[in-house]
């Protein structure tokens, strides 16, 4: 089975503080995204990659930035957490055949 | 560009009795559609997905699909609703971006299943 693993479930962090969420995925998937859920405005792509080195972005990538240096890891970097980055943030990988999430980590800035 | 709507955000039906959940998309190319399931506090699982092959799709669970391009839709069935299938369903379009894919989400259906 594919596995995308993320590094953390459950995340708390500060106010102006540096976040780093990881994502780790064990299929040579060349596309790899990132997507915040939040109730009431379901999920929003806020980067994605298509191969190492490579990125795009979504719909929301304000306060975001990403890095792709090895083509099974995908990273997503808060420069600077606010409150209003406080949501569930899931990875996931895959190509037009299909695609597998990982279990999601819960942020909360406080 | 792509879309999907979800046309129910929340649907209830009592256990036992069939389960119909909505899906129309637009999209530009023939798409990759899929249905991924969501429990409470848990990631994305994948049920069933259209990739241009058989229009009527089997996924886990017992669930079901059938992709009808006239219609644009995609809808979601299951002949009996176990209290198990109560989650978020979401429909979603892959479509190619450039060198990649890119999916779009609908915007989601609460499945609520009564005893």
């Amino acid at each position: 089975d594919v596995k995308v693993t993320q590094s953390s479930r459950y995340l708390v962090k500060r106010t102006g503080e540096k976040v780093f969420l990881e994502c780790v995925q064990d299929m040579d998937h060349e596309n790899m995204f990132w997507y915040r859920q939040d109730p009431g405005l379901g999920l929003r792509l806020i980067y994605f990659s298509y191969d190492v080195k490579m990125k795009e972005k979504g719909d929301i990538p304000e306060g975001y930035s990403v890095s792709r240096e090895k083509k099974e890891r995908f990273s997503l970097i808060l420069e600077s957490a606010s409150t209003n980055q406080t949501s569930m943030y899931l990875c996931a990988s895959g190509a037009g055949y299909g695609y597998t999430f990982g279990s999601g980590t819960r942020l909360t800035v406080v | 560009a792509q879309s999907v709507t979800q046309l129910d955000s929340h649907v209830s039906v009592s256990e036992g009795t069939p389960v119909l959940l909505r899906c129309n998309y637009s999209s530009s190319y023939s798409p990759s559609l899929f249905w991924y399931v969501q429990h409470p506090n848990k990631g994305l699982q994948l049920l069933l997905k259209y990739t241009s092959a058989a229009t009527l799709v089997k996924g886990i669970n017992g669930f079901e699909a059938e992709f009808k391009k006239s219609e644009t839709s995609f809808h979601l069935t299951k002949p009996s609703a176990h209290m198990s299938d109560a989650a978020e369903y979401f429909c979603v379009v892959s479509h190619s971006l450039g060198a990649g894919n890119m999916l779009t989400f609908g915007g989601g259906t609460r499945l609520m299943v009564k005893p």
